[in-house]
Parts: structure tokens; C-alpha cells; sequence
């Protein structure tokens, strides 16, 4: 059973940082891309960042470049998203979410159950 | 970034009556081995989105044959055959071809 487990969400003050960490298990991680989507608070989905299997092509929302930073460890099954510089609109529950098939342009298949990130002063 | 937008933002439907959702693509969403790079998914309330239609037209594993997916290249379509309760959510498309992937804005399925 594919499980995403993240974790390391809470309140920020605006400019500070957080490290989010997401867990798998259930399936072969390294094989598969993964991503980052967010969700504001009743609104709709935006995808942050993504990594494929070896960590040689990321991709990032205009929204967040040279502030967050995707990274993966295939060795312990984990997904990070270094935030920095946060702002008030990067208030959101961020998932984690796992791509379909590998080498297939961009296919989400399961998520997590996300994580709330709060920016506030 | 491609934009996706999706058509209705909200519909009402009674149980048992046809449903049907459009998502247009700012820009071909065909790969070059043959498929379109077209996902939609269903959000239900206070859960993480879930699969229902991959390439286009596929149905993920589990979800009933009351939903299908059809489209090409830009115009895609999500039709749901007869509409039952547990339906109700809000339902994305989602465009993979082009990085970073992009969602349609949502649209919201309530029971009449």
C-alpha cells in the first residue's frame, strides 16, 4: 500500500524558513518523480516542485524560484521542500504527491495528506 | 505556463442525471509517444485529491465506469454517466506535458 507521510508544516513568521519532509513507503521511490502541490485555504491546487527519480530534473512554480528548493534522499525513502523567504501567500496545506509512471512528462497519481504551512506575523 | 480552464465552475446535478465538465488547454497537450498528458481528479470534502482519469481517458484503478474522460490535443471533457451522491467534490484538470504542471481553477459538483 503507497503511503505519503509528511510532515514538518506550522507557524512561520514572514521571511523566515521551514523544511518540509515527506516519507514514502510502499513502493520503489527512486523509480518514480515527485512532487510538491499546494493549496491555499478554499482554493484551488498549484503545483510547487518536482523532482524526478535521481534528482537530475526539478522543475518549480514561477511563484516560489530561488526561494524553495525540492531535494529528494533515495536512501531513506524522503522527500524535502526547503522553504525560504516565506511570505504571507505561501499560506497553504502543501502534499506531497507521487507521480504515475516514470519518464512520462508529469502524471500525479496518489497524495498525501498534507501538511498546513501558516505565514503570519 | 500553460493555463488550463476549466468549464463549468459549478454545476448542480440530481442523482441518477449525466454530468459533464470541459477543461481547454492554452496549449497541445499530445506527447510524442501518443498520448494526451491530461489528468482529472476528484477533491471530496476535507481529503487530498484522487485520481479518476489519466491520458485523457483512462480510468485509475478503482473508479467506477459511470466516469469517463475524452479529448484531444486542447479540448478535453470529464462526463460522469449518471451522478450519485458520493460525487460530490470539486474536480480538477490537470495539464503534465509542460513543467511545472497546471491545474484547471476547479470545478464544484453539488447534488440537486
Amino acid at each position: 500500500e503507497v503511503q505519503l507521510l509528511e510532515s514538518g508544516g506550522g507557524l512561520v513568521q514572514p521571511g523566515g524558513s521551514l523544511r518540509l519532509s515527506c516519507v514514502a513507503s510502499g513502493f520503489t521511490f527512486r523509480t518514480y518523480a515527485m512532487n510538491w502541490v499546494r493549496q491555499a485555504p478554499g482554493k484551488g491546487l498549484e503545483c510547487v516542485s518536482g523532482i524526478v527519480g535521481d534528482g537530475s530534473q526539478t522543475y518549480y512554480a514561477d511563484s516560489v524560484k530561488g526561494r524553495f528548493t525540492i531535494s529528494r534522499d533515495n536512501s531513506k525513502n524522503t522527500l524535502y521542500l526547503q522553504m525560504n523567504s516565506l511570505r504571507a501567500e505561501d499560506t497553504a496545506f502543501y502534499y506531497c504527491a507521487k507521480d504515475r509512471v516514470p519518464d512520462a512528462a508529469w502524471n500525479i497519481d496518489f497524495w498525501g495528506q498534507g501538511t498546513l504551512v501558516t505565514v503570519s506575523s | 505556463d500553460n493555463v488550463m480552464t476549466q468549464s463549468p465552475l459549478s454545476l448542480a446535478v440530481a442523482p441518477g442525471e449525466p454530468a459533464s465538465i470541459s477543461c481547454r488547454s492554452s496549449q497541445s497537450l499530445l506527447h510524442s509517444r501518443g498520448y494526451n498528458c491530461m489528468d482529472w481528479y476528484l477533491q471530496k470534502p476535507g481529503q487530498p485529491p484522487q485520481l479518476l482519469i489519466y491520458w485523457g481517458s483512462n480510468r485509475a484503478s478503482g473508479v467506477p465506469d459511470r466516469f469517463s474522460g475524452s479529448g484531444s490535443g486542447t479540448d478535453f471533457t470529464l462526463r460522469i454517466s449518471r451522478v450519485e451522491a458520493e460525487d460530490v467534490g470539486i474536480y480538477y484538470c490537470m495539464q503534465g506535458l509542460q513543467s511545472p504542471p497546471t491545474f484547471g481553477q476547479g470545478t464544484r459538483l453539488e447534488i440537486k
